[in-house]
């Protein structure tokens, strides 16, 4: 049982390049969710997903697209790269009100 | 005003100490509360649910306020392993029945010998 599963761990980028963070889990849970973190900031949400197929936006969705075409994946795009987005990124997976189970994120920086 | 508040601290207090702290939320509809520990930008992991009666794990007490709007945690005998950010998480109702969990910024507590 791996739980959460976000790849890649590390990744440098370089501004206007394009990429896809991954996060899959296996417990079946209806709820994934996509954050990033910075010094000071905490844990801001960029999109979230309900159910398979469906996605929706969070505090900061600027920059950044997703998709749910399976259940048990989320993935997060960066479309053109920005250093505004060099963050850590964790993705989580729950049930409807219960408590998240996160990955153990994605370190992205942009040159 | 940001919807879940924390004080950011640090909170650094010596070990055996008794430590508390306090998180604020905006929403009345709130449904459901939790701690989360993070431990130096690693993935956050959960401490503990609040439950509207209280609840106790060990050294560790949460308690929910409804009527005032917060939640709190208490460790008691604090150790040095305690050192963490503690972040409050509280789901609120969104569109379509959802909830959406918003996270405070953390608190971070220094324990030290």
């Amino acid at each position: 049982n791996a739980g959460v599963t976000q790849t890649p761990k590390f990744r440098v980028l370089k501004t206007g390049q394009s990429m896809t963070l991954l996060c899959a889990q296996d417990m079946n849970h209806e709820y994934m969710y996509w954050y990033r973190q910075d010094p000071g900031m905490g844990l801001r949400l960029i999109h979230y997903s309900v159910g398979e197929g469906t996605t929706a936006k969070g505090e900061v969705p600027d920059g950044y697209n997703v998709s749910r075409l399976k259940k048990q994946n989320f993935l997060l795009g960066l479309e053109s790269a920005a250093p505004s987005q060099t963050s850590v990124y964790f993705c989580a997976s729950s049930y409807l009100g219960q408590p998240q189970h996160f990955g153990d994120g994605t370190r992205l920086s942009i040159l | 005003r940001k919807e879940v508040e924390q004080d950011p601290g640090p909170f650094n207090v010596p070990e055996g100490a008794t430590v508390a702290f306090n998180c604020t939320y905006s929403n009345s509809a709130s449904q459901s509360f939790f701690w989360y520990r993070q431990d130096c930008r690693k993935e956050p992991k959960l401490l503990m649910s609040v439950y509207s009666s209280g609840n106790e794990d060990g050294r560790f007490t949460a308690q929910l306020n409804r009527a005032s709007q917060y939640i709190s945690l208490l460790i008691r005998d604090s150790k040095l392993s305690d050192s963490a950010t503690y972040l409050c998480v509280v789901n609120m109702g969104a569109s379509g029945g959802s909830y959406i969990p918003t996270f405070g910024r953390g608190t971070s507590l220094i324990v030290h010998p």
